[in-house]
């Protein structure tokens, strides 16, 4: 069983409609998490870190996080085609030590203008 | 954000030499980088942890003789790639973490290609 889960798409949005990506983990104990963007080519590039259940919003990008569930996702509103990329879920064991992180397979979105 | 500087960006060898990649941090100190690696289509997967002033650490299945780690400073690591084959050929990317957040920064990768 992977230890991070995403479902690898492509996931195909509208300009201006809301993605809508979704990461399960296995670690029940797993205390941090965060989503990176990665354009083809190109080195991760952080995106949100998320610590706490509950919702968390910066500019277009909310992340959700639900412990309980083993579940995060990431919502991107108003979708442009510049967001276009591979988005990697990463999570962070209570017992790891910091910054050593488990990737998910990533889900590409593609943004059809 | 923290910025992670990695060079060279691309390089191409042949079968049997050695490449070194350098990982600097360059507005910070980063007592701990994180070595990954990345095939076409797939995740990333950590090669090794980092340790400055210490050895670092493998993870399974990853050759610590043939993938040479070095962390003199507290903003420079480096990753040698011994005897490169051409299945060594991938994306070699350095990150390192600021702060107690845990959030990890990366560079801006080496693409690696071993005739």
């Amino acid at each position: 069983q992977k230890e991070v889960e995403q479902n690898s798409g492509p996931l195909s949005v509208p300009e201006g409609a809301i993605a809508s990506l979704n990461c399960t983990y296995s670690d029940r104990v797993s205390q941090s998490f965060f989503w990176y963007r990665q354009y083809s080519g190109k080195s991760p590039e952080l995106i949100m870190s998320i610590y706490s259940n509950g919702d968390k919003e910066d500019g277009r990008f909310t992340a959700q996080l639900n412990k309980a569930s083993q579940y995060v996702s990431l919502l991107i509103r108003d979708s442009q085609p510049s967001d276009s990329a591979t988005y990697l879920c990463a999570v962070m064991g209570k017992g790891d030590s910091w910054g050593k992180l488990q990737f998910g397979a990533g889900t590409q979105v593609v943004v059809t203008p | 954000g923290a910025v992670v500087s990695q060079h060279p960006s691309r390089v191409i060898c042949k079968s049997g030499t050695s490449v070194k990649i350098e990982c600097r941090s360059l507005d910070f100190q980063a007592t701990t980088m994180f070595w990954y690696r990345q095939f076409p289509k797939q995740s990333l997967m950590l090669m090794a942890t980092s340790n400055e002033g210490s050895k670092a650490t493998y993870e399974q299945g990853v050759e610590k003789d043939k993938f040479l780690i070095n962390h003199a400073s507290l903003t420079l690591s480096t990753l040698t790639v011994t005897s490169a084959h051409p299945e060594d050929s991938s994306f070699y990317i350095c990150s390192a973490r600021t702060g107690t957040t845990g959030e990890l920064f990366f560079g801006e990768g080496s693409r690696l290609t071993v005739l």
